[in-house]
Parts: structure tokens; C-alpha cells; sequence
């Protein structure tokens, strides 16, 4: 079972901040908060993951809070092509099969 | 292009006939996963491989199917005497084996639909 609690939709202006939170409160040490997403018609695809800093690529910034309980992913300046759904997953450092188990995650929509 | 393939990416039978998907992952990738997605769901485990050999299997999936992997590389999922309630997007992942924060790579998946 999924163990985030992410709202279902959101909207974005295009070229704003997109912030979409993840609620992950049963989270234990020894376990990873990953973001993917999933763009209409494709297969999910890898956005960032981070275990307690925060952490940044060329695609979002991912902020976790200090007890770890919830974090946002933050894409600086959405654009229309960022519509997806976006999956906030709790991941076992320590995970030998490697498997996600995914939730029914956050539609982002963002408008023009 | 080197990501994960699938084929067919759609597929429409009648109920009751065999269908079977294919997947080809990137090709030093070692671990293979199986998913399925049904419309406004997240996807949904099924089974993983490392090389060939089939390490978990989720209670999903049901004696009417079935996943190989017979030589480590492409693996194939068998759904037998399909189901309406089969209907739905397969996805195959793959990643590299690595000490847990491996990222998953996945295919564009495979539609069955079910009449």
C-alpha cells in the first residue's frame, strides 16, 4: 500500500512555481521520499528523489522537512509540458527488489 | 533509442483468447518490473525479474498470467483467457541492480483492451 497522501489535482500559470506536497508521516529513516511522473499516455518517468537534505537537478527541487514527515517538489517555472501526473513514493534505502509502489498521485495541470 | 521498448503498444482481443506482451529493457539493466495501470489509478506492481530468475510476484497476478524472462534480457507477460476486467495499460520498468536508490526506466507501455 501507498504510504503518501498527495492532493488530486492542482493547477499552475505557466512560468510560475509549481509546489506540489507529499504527506509521508509514517515515513522511517531508512527510507527515501522519490518523485516520478507520468505525462499522458507514457510510461512514469523519474523526476528527483532525497533522503534528508534537499536536493536539486535540472528538472525540480525537492524541500523535505526536518522531521521528514512531508517534503514539496517544487518545478520553478512550469510549463504547459509539465501537465502530468506527479507520484510522491516512499522507497526502502535498504529495498532488494528495487519495486515502487505508486499511489494515485497529483494531476498537475498548468494553464496558460 | 536505447530505453525500455514494448510491443505490441495496443492490443484489442475478444474475451478469452490469449494475449502476450513483450519487453525489451535497456541492455545493462539486469532487474526488469512489471506493472499494470487501469484508467485514473496509479501503476500497479506485479512482478519483478533479476536476470532470469522471477523474485516476487504481487497477489494481482492470477494463475492466468504469466511473465519470462528466459535468458535475462527481453521478458514476455501471458495473459490467458482474457478477462474484461483485464483491460488496461501494461508498463515494463527496468534499472540497474544498486544498493536501493536505482532508478526505474519505463517503457511507454502496452494498452490491452478487452471486448
Amino acid at each position: 500500500d501507498a504510504k503518501t497522501t498527495q492532493p488530486p489535482s492542482m493547477d499552475c500559470a505557466e512560468g510560475r512555481a509549481a509546489n506540489l506536497p507529499c504527506n509521508h508521516s509514517t515515513i522511517s529513516g531508512n527510507e527515501y521520499v522519490y518523485w516520478y511522473r507520468q505525462i499522458h499516455s507514457q510510461g512514469p518517468q523519474y523526476i528527483i528523489h532525497g533522503l534528508k537534505n534537499n536536493e536539486t537537478n535540472e528538472m525540480a527541487s525537492l524541500i523535505i522537512t526536518e522531521d521528514r514527515k512531508s517534503s514539496t517538489l517544487i518545478l520553478p517555472h512550469a510549463t504547459l509540458r509539465d501537465t502530468a501526473v506527479y507520484y510522491c513514493i516512499v522507497r526502502p534505502i535498504y529495498n532488494q527488489g528495487g519495486k515502487l509502489i505508486f499511489g494515485q498521485g497529483t494531476e498537475l495541470s498548468v494553464k496558460p | 533509442d536505447t530505453g525500455v521498448s514494448q510491443d505490441p503498444r495496443h492490443k484489442i482481443t475478444k474475451r478469452g483468447q490469449n494475449v502476450t506482451f513483450r519487453c525489451d529493457p535497456i541492455s545493462e539493466h539486469n532487474r526488469l518490473y512489471w506493472y499494470r495501470q487501469t484508467l485514473g489509478q496509479g501503476p500497479e506492481f506485479l512482478t519483478y525479474f533479476q536476470n532470469e530468475a522471477q523474485l516476487e510476484k504481487s497477489r494481482l497476478l492470477s494463475d492466468r498470467f504469466s511473465a519470462e524472462r528466459p535468458k535475462g534480457s527481453f521478458s514476455t507477460l501471458e495473459i490467458q483467457r482474457t478477462e474484461q476486467g483485464d483491460s488496461a495499460m501494461y508498463l515494463c520498468a527496468s534499472s540497474r541492480q544498486a544498493q536501493g536508490d536505482g532508478e526505474l526506466f519505463f517503457g511507454e507501455g502496452s494498452r490491452l483492451t478487452v471486448l
